[in-house]
């Protein structure tokens, strides 16, 4: 049981925009920044949001980010068949002092 | 740029002891935070812990912090993971990361797939 709630699959056609969902609490993403990360099967995570809706360097701003209250959405416009992968968001908890996960949403392009 | 390199898949018999370890590509003399996470194959990344790379001070998560041991060799830059009493449910993929100053993973070792059969 994650403590950050994502929905466990999302779809889309090329193209078209999704939007994965990521939900908390006061503990959690009521306080502190979200991030996210995508992830393709056997390779390492790799971050593609940070601080709710920064990009790193070379994410495409096809990727968006926001967050409001203990709520934060994962926006991919233009999907793009190479988007299929695993996404999750994660946040610091501080009943838990530490990191916490959602437990991922898989994007299949259709 | 930081680098996180870590070693190779293990297989264990349940009930063993293993280290896996995470080696970075900076000086003995620079902090970094390190943290290390697990991914049961098919599920979702979970935090165990973190260690401050010079001091070797420790916090764990408390889903964890039973079996689990954070290390650093103190003459290098390799830092590790020691599990003991292995079962199945350990069979995981373990991940060393950097924390940035904003929180998030900027930075992750390749992974290390353990396997643990009885």
């Amino acid at each position: 049981q994650s403590v950050l709630t994502q929905p466990p699959s999302v779809s889309g056609a090329s193209g078209q925009t999704v939007i994965i969902s990521c939900t908390g609490s006061h503990s959690n993403l009521a306080r502190f920044p979200v991030h996210w990360y995508q992830q393709f099967p056997n390779s390492t995570p790799k971050l593609l949001i940070y601080s709710n809706y920064r990009r790193p360097s070379g994410v495409p701003d096809r990727f968006s980010g926001s967050k409001s209250g203990t709520s934060a959405s994962l926006t991919i416009s233009g999907l793009q068949s190479e988007d299929e992968a695993d996404y999750y968001c994660h946040c610091y908890d501080d009943d838990l002092s530490g990191s916490v996960f959602g437990g991922g949403t898989k994007l299949t392009v259709l | 740029q930081v680098q996180l390199v870590q070693s190779g898949a293990e297989m264990k018999r349940s009930g063993a002891s293993v280290r896996i370890s995470c080696r970075t590509s900076k000086d003995v003399s620079t902090t970094l935070f390190i943290h290390w996470l697990r991914q049961v194959p098919g599920q979702g990344l979970e935090w165990m812990g973190v260690i401050n790379s010079v001091q070797g001070s420790t916090f764990y998560s408390a889903a964890f912090q039973r079996r689990f041991t954070l290390t650093k060799d103190t003459s290098t830059n390799i830092l590790y993971l020691e599990l003991s009493s292995l079962t199945s449910d350990d069979t995981a993929i373990y991940y060393c990361a950097r924390r940035d100053a904003e929180g998030f993973y900027d930075i992750w070792g390749q992974g290390t797939l353990l396997t643990v059969s009885s």
